[in-house]
């Protein structure tokens, strides 16, 4: 059984540029979430997704957005880079609303976005 | 706003010793995880506890959940050094709402 892709794996980037991450959850799940984790600031929450809906936003500028295609599959889309974007983006999966019945978060490995 | 916090941020033992890690959040919550991450990798899903009182183990970790207390733990028994990692717990709130608030995370070494 597949689990979380995320693609690429590793990006450097310019400040000023746009970058677009890729994550495709497990088959059947339809909850995607994304966090940036970064030393200073630990993990956070970006944004999450359910049939194509955003339904749950944390405390990020606006140039950090995303959105979910019918296949479930999710993208996140940072304009204007800044240094501080460097982080480790990852997104999770869920099987249910609410990751309930005890499935939880499946997270993928993640995309390393260097800001130069 | 809720808040995670963990305790230890840090911490060495030796191999064969137990010790637990504190997981204190600030408002009621329906589910609690904890996660392993392994230097440069992802997080591994350890354990869901959804019920206060839920206790779970697999293998040497075992995890407990107090929602009264709004306290979970995961205690760790006769460590090797395979367990080194940082352990994150992270909390979910209300239902209809996906979004986790982990915690500093707890980075355990264990010494041979």
């Amino acid at each position: 059984k597949a689990g979380v892709t995320q693609t690429p794996r590793y990006l450097i980037k310019t400040r000023g540029q746009q970058v677009t991450l890729s994550c495709s959850p497990i088959s059947g799940h339809r909850s995607v979430s994304w966090y940036q984790q970064t030393p200073g600031q630990g993990l956070q929450f970006l944004f999450e997704y359910f049939s194509e809906t955003q339904r749950n936003k944390g405390n990020f500028p606006g140039r950090f957005s995303g959105r979910q295609f019918s296949n479930s599959r999710s993208e996140m889309n940072v304009s204007t880079l800044e240094l501080g974007d460097s982080a480790l983006y990852l997104c999770a999966s869920s099987l249910a609303y609410r990751g309930t019945l005890g499935y939880g978060y499946t997270f993928g490995s993640g995309t390393r976005l260097t800001v130069v | 706003e809720l808040k995670v916090e963990q305790n230890p941020l840090f911490l060495s033992m030796q191999e064969g010793k137990n010790y637990t890690i504190y997981c204190n959040y600030s408002t009621t919550s329906d589910r609690l995880y904890w996660y392993r991450q392994d230097p440069g990798k992802s997080l591994e899903s350890l354990f869901v506890l959804l019920s206060n009182g839920a206790v779970k183990q697999e293998g040497r970790l075992m995890a407990s959940l107090d929602t009264k207390a709004r306290l979970s733990t995961l205690h760790i028994t006769a460590a090797v050094h395979d367990l080194s990692a940082t352990y994150f717990c992270a909390v979910a709130t209300n239902f209809g709402n996906e979004k986790l608030t982990f915690g500093t995370g707890t980075r355990l070494t264990i010494i041979p």
